[in-house]
């Protein structure tokens, strides 16, 4: 049973470029997050979603952020124009339901230069 | 507001020194507790759910208590393959499900 997959693994971008990180939960689950993790900070909560659903957005900035778990395929996040302040590693965690542990993926560093 | 906060930051212990990481947190119902072990340069990885005080869960070298206001992990024994972030994670009440993490506790055990 593979784990929760994220690519890019790495990705490299300058400032007003758009960045798309994107992630496959593990089988069977149907709950998906993002978190950001900056160096020396925890992980924070960015975004909750369900197929077809944004259950919960309230960890992510207002502008040029977005994110959608379509019917088939990967979930997104996407980030339009983006600054120095975005590189962080950004990582995604699938559970089977909303009570319950969540399994993360190995995450993507995205770099803005 | 709904916080957690690990101690201490770092801890160095030589290979076989037992001892404790702390995680303290303040959450409006608690709807679950979680221990994660994180490498460098990967995803966390889960290790534990504590729902309720008094629960104790265990594996291997681990062990982790809760309590209504704080949580514990005990290494016993540690060896260096232990070394790693371990974080601490809870999940709050409400409609949404999304997980508070303390900063970690970044553990080096020496041989």
């Amino acid at each position: 049973n593979a784990g929760v997959m994220q690519n890019p693994r790495h990705l490299v971008r300058r400032r007003g470029q758009e960045a798309r990180l994107r992630c496959s939960p593990m089988k069977g689950h149907s709950h998906v997050y993002w978190y950001r993790q900056l160096p020396e900070e925890g992980l924070k909560f960015m975004v909750y979603l369900q197929k077809e659903n944004i259950i919960d957005e309230s960890g992510m900035p207002k502008e040029r952020f977005s994110a959608e778990f379509p019917k088939e395929g990967p979930s997104i996040l996407r980030i339009q124009q983006v600054v120095r302040g975005d590189s962080a590693a950004y990582f995604c965690a699938s559970s089977p339901r909303g009570h319950y542990e969540q399994y993360f993926g190995p995450g993507t560093r995205l770099t803005v230069t | 507001e709904d916080q957690v906060t690990q101690s201490p930051e770092a801890l160095r212990l030589q290979e076989g020194e037992s001892s404790s990481l702390n995680c303290s947190y303040t959450v409006s119902g608690l709807r679950g507790l979680f221990w994660y072990r994180q490498d460098p340069g990967k995803g966390p990885e889960f290790l534990f759910t504590l729902y309720s005080a008094g629960e104790e869960k265990e594996k291997e070298r681990l062990k982790a208590t809760l309590t209504k206001k704080e949580s514990f992990l005990h290494i016993t024994a540690p060896k260096p393959e232990d070394s790693a972030t371990y974080l601490c994670a809870v999940q709050a009440g409400g409609t949404g499900n999304q997980f508070y993490f303390g900063t970690g506790t970044s553990l080096t055990v020496i041989p």
